[in-house]
């Protein structure tokens, strides 16, 4: 069973649109979550933390739900900036390699 | 801001030769990350560095890896016999403390022909 599953897409949404991306987690004992962007053959860049109670950045809301291992991102009103590779990254407790990323999910925003 | 700097942005190699790729953490972290990334898939851990020392390493990371911070600022990856399926893009991160989200660099992208 993989550690952290996301679906994979292609999201194609148009401009204005709110898209919301999930992603689940298999170890129970995780302990911090975050989504990163990730452009084509780019390095990952922390779009944000996400906290237990939900929390919101601009046009960006994540949301975790521990009872079920899941967390969420939501963007609304997409941008044509938005178009990348978004990647659900998942802590476990202790050790030095405790991150775990899934294998993204594709948006694509058409004008 | 601060960045994580790497290079070379691209190295293409012959099966066999031994690489070292180079990173530069940014300056005031003290925990430094190796990741790999084949084409198309998933961002794996190599190794975890801190204190002068590996931390942990993964199942990827053999005897023909190695890692050295040989002055104050470089944190170098060496492969040294490079095989077919080490291509991919070799990304390097570091984080002031375990708790913190990782800054990664902008990656070297190997391709062994």
């Amino acid at each position: 069973r993989k550690e952290v599953e996301q679906d994979p897409g292609p999201f194609n949404v148009p401009e204005g649109a709110t898209v919301a991306f999930n992603c689940t987690y298999s170890n129970s004992a995780s302990q911090s979550f975050f989504w990163y962007r990730q452009d084509c053959r780019k390095e990952p860049k922390l779009l944000m933390s996400v906290y237990s109670s939900g929390n919101e950045d601009g046009r960006f809301t994540a949301q975790l739900n521990r009872a079920s291992q899941y967390i969420s991102l939501l963007i609304r009103d997409s941008k044509l900036s938005d178009s990348a590779t978004y990647l659900c990254v998942v802590k476990m407790v202790g050790g030095a390699n405790n991150l775990f990323f899934g294998t993204g999910t594709r948006l694509t925003v058409i004008p | 801001e601060p960045e994580v700097t790497q290079t070379p942005s691209h190295q293409v190699t012959q099966m066999g030769q031994e690489v070292i790729l180079r990173c530069v953490p940014i300056s005031n972290h003290l925990y430094f990350y190796w990741y790999r990334q084949i084409l198309g898939q998933k961002v794996e851990f190599l190794v975890s560095f801190y204190n002068n020392e590996i931390s942990e390493k993964s199942e990827i990371f053999d005897d023909q890896f190695s890692v050295e911070r040989p002055d104050g600022s470089n944190f170098t990856l060496k492969i040294r016999s490079t095989k077919l399926e080490d291509s991919a893009m070799y990304f390097c991160a570091s984080t002031v403390d375990p708790n913190s989200p990782l800054h990664f660099g902008n990656g070297t992208r190997l391709t062994v022909t």
